[in-house]
């Protein structure tokens, strides 16, 4: 599998601000992958990063709160903006594998804390 | 929509089984995934059922009947460092997550 990383691993923000969090995988992928996981509970995907065209977003989750950026195969990028306390979670990303089991791998994270 | 229960806690002894138990329904079936993941480290990639019956990889097995919507994951040969959430994950070519179930190995 190819190697993803992810950053920031962890930011502190003031309420109001927006956080762009970066995802960088080793080699193309098709597919790319935004994942919320709030404190304590499982992963909801936010959105799919499309290359070359808008993200899909996934219900209760729109673009001018998450902003998704995909200008290439390997990069993606994941805005938080104008965060409030509510927003404090960890954000993944994670991209499609090409075998045929279409595995998902995940980055480690940015865990976001908003005061 | 996929619902996706799985049992919130399980304990269990160093060197023993346990099994966790998956049930889903969904609106589409691509696949079934079970990840593991520590606290504050990403999920790993387990396992994965598209077809019926069990899959075994090692100390970790996992089990699917597409006719019940239900899926297990066997661990054996406990160790400490078992000891995490399990998450079970449907496919329709997007992943929905159950809510995990947290494993405690015990000594």
């Amino acid at each position: 599998s190819a190697v993803i990383s992810q950053k920031p691993s962890r930011d502190i923000c003031q309420r109001g601000t927006s956080l762009t969090i970066q995802c960088q995988v080793d080699s193309q992928v098709t597919m790319m992958f935004w994942y919320r996981q709030q404190p304590g509970q499982s992963l909801t995907l936010i959105a799919t990063a499309n290359q070359g065209s808008e993200a899909t977003y996934e219900s209760g989750f729109v673009i001018d709160k998450f902003p998704i950026s995909r200008p290439n195969l390997t990069f993606s990028t994941l805005t938080v903006s104008n965060m409030s306390p509510e927003d404090s979670s960890i954000y993944l990303c994670s991209y499609l594998s090409g075998e045929a089991k279409n595995i998902q791998y995940f980055g480690a994270g940015t865990r976001l804390s908003v005061l | 929509g996929q619902n996706i229960d799985q049992p919130t806690e399980m304990t269990a002894t160093e060197g023993a089984i346990v099994q966790i138990n998956c049930t889903y329904q969904t609106s589409g079936f691509n696949g079934l995934f079970w990840y593991q993941q520590h606290a504050g480290e990403a999920p790993t990639f387990l396992s994965y059922n598209v077809l019926d019956g069990l899959e075994e990889k090692g100390r970790f097995s996992s089990f699917l009947s597409r006719s019940k919507g239900y899926s297990y994951l066997l661990l054996k040969e406990l160790q400490m460092k078992d000891s995490a959430s399990y998450l079970c994950a449907v496919s329709d070519y997007k992943l929905s997550f159950g809510a995990g179930t947290t494993v405690t190995v015990r000594a």
